[in-house]
């Protein structure tokens, strides 16, 4: 069956440090993956999309890499700042292209 | 301009009442989709509309949830004869069109406690 999983347990780190977030996933060959921001009460923010073909992509302080051999996705945010804690979702596409499957997300905790 | 709207935020109800949750996308995008959000989970599809065409109603978990889309804009979720296991945070979301090439785009959601 499809799956796709982010690690469910939370994410501590200190403020300055680099986060890194993982996306695995199976039984899926997505042409696209996003990533999402969602703060706690309101609904996700897109962040980043990254195609099969570009093996890493960068926005600021946020770069997401994408294996399709090793079927994941990971995601870095450097310089942390407390202001960044949230939950972080990955989410990938049916292989129709029609809608979005999202993965269980991670909480990052930044430190100051 | 304005961003996905829904309403009530908030909705507390008796089981076995019927509810109806209204989601306003942003306009001109011609794809909405309805996601259920249980506390600490991830997203739950339950239903798209993608313009004109027939609804993607392969996520919805039982006969008693039923959405329309009236116009291409304005969506409503109804949920009937509501269970406790009902209880979770009903998420709207619109895009340009359907695809993973397109961002979507969330409302704040509606919190339904079924008591």
């Amino acid at each position: 069956s499809q799956k796709i999983e982010q690690n469910s347990e939370a994410l501590n780190i200190q403020e300055g440090k680099t986060a890194t977030l993982t996306c695995n996933y199976t039984n899926y060959s997505p042409a696209y993956l996003q990533w999402y921001r969602q703060d706690p009460g309101r609904g996700p923010v897109f962040l980043l999309l990254i195609r099969e073909n570009e093996k890493e992509k960068r926005k600021e302080r946020l770069k997401v890499t994408f294996d399709t051999t090793l079927k994941q996705s990971l995601f870095h945010i450097t310089a942390s700042q407390p202001a960044d804690s949230a939950t972080y979702l990955c989410a990938l596409d049916d292989n129709a292209g029609n809608m979005l499957t999202f993965g269980g997300g991670t909480r990052l905790m930044v430190k100051p | 301009g304005a961003g996905v709207s829904q309403s009530p935020s908030n909705k507390v109800t008796e089981k076995g009442k019927d509810v109806e949750l209204r989601c306003d996308p942003i306009s001109g995008h011609t794809a909405l989709y309805w996601y259920r959000q249980s506390l600490g989970q991830g997203l739950e599809f339950l239903i798209y509309f993608q313009g004109n065409s027939a609804p993607d109603k392969s996520g919805l978990p039982s006969d008693r949830f039923s959405a329309e889309r009236t116009g291409g804009s304005v969506s409503t979720l109804t949920i009937q004869r509501t269970q406790q296991e009902d209880s979770a945070v009903y998420l709207c979301a619109s895009s340009l069109a359907t695809g993973q090439l397109y961002e979507q785009y969330f409302g704040p959601g509606t919190r339904l406690t079924v008591t």
